[in-house]
């Protein structure tokens, strides 16, 4: 069965600092992977996905991520980190069972707090 | 704005009752999917309809179901509630026309459900 791993519950960085989110992932065969961010009261925005190609990929609000498939890693990165960055997190793995079967598996997430 | 619609946005019901979820795709998905988020449980999925036709279930109790209607809404009701039913209920949609592609779900604002 496929899992994600998100080490980190907490992160707290200083605005302007960089940014390293990681996340782990478990999947017998080639992982399609995601990254979401869900501020206070809100749904889910998809920041970034990775399907196949280059294993940088990048995403909306200056994030990016790498696929290391030796590491079985996504981590989610940004240069420099805003205060309307403050969310949660959490990286998902789409396991595609047969035809159009899809499901998400998402990790517990991480909670990233930004200060001034 | 992910283009999908969900209603209500808040339900505060009491043990025992039922109710019905509501979710809209955006236009052109084929494919809906719920998800449940607790504070114990975190994201999980509960079921996939695709055109009508149930395609993946995950960890979805029998008090819960779901369909798809022709004009490819969703409705997911929950019955016989129970204090631990209360938590942030998600739906998303995407295309999943292709067989074993990775597509990205795009997820509503959810449902707060409380049972008292």
């Amino acid at each position: 069965a496929q899992s994600v791993t998100q080490p980190d519950i907490h992160i707290t960085v200083s605005e302007g600092a960089s940014l390293e989110l990681r996340c782990n992932y478990s999947y017998g065969a080639t992982p399609y992977l995601f990254w979401y961010v869900q501020s206070p009261g809100q749904g889910l925005q998809l920041l970034l996905k990775y399907f196949s190609g280059d294993t940088l990929v990048q995403g909306i609000k200056g994030f990016e991520a790498e696929f290391k498939r030796s590491q079985s890693s996504f981590n989610l990165r940004k240069p420099s980190v805003h205060w309307s960055d403050a969310a949660e997190y959490f990286c998902a793995v789409v396991r595609i069972s047969s035809g159009s079967a899809r499901q998400l598996t998402f990790g517990s997430g991480t909670q990233l707090t930004v200060l001034p | 704005d992910s283009g999908v619609t969900q209603t209500p946005k808040h339900l505060i019901t009491a043990t025992g009752q039922r109710v019905t979820l509501r979710c809209s795709p955006r236009s052109g998905d084929l494919s809906v999917y719920w998800y449940q988020q607790s504070l114990d449980q975190g994201l999980q999925f509960l079921i996939q309809y695709y055109n009508g036709e149930e395609r993946a279930k995950g960890n979805i109790l029998e008090r819960f179901s779901a369909q798809q209607f022709p004009d490819l809404h969703s409705e997911l009701n929950l019955s016989s509630l129970e204090l631990g039913d209360s938590a942030l209920y998600f739906c998303a949609s995407s295309v999943a026309g292709r067989p074993g592609g990775g597509d990205t779900q795009y997820f509503g604002p959810g449902t707060r459900l409380t049972v008292l």
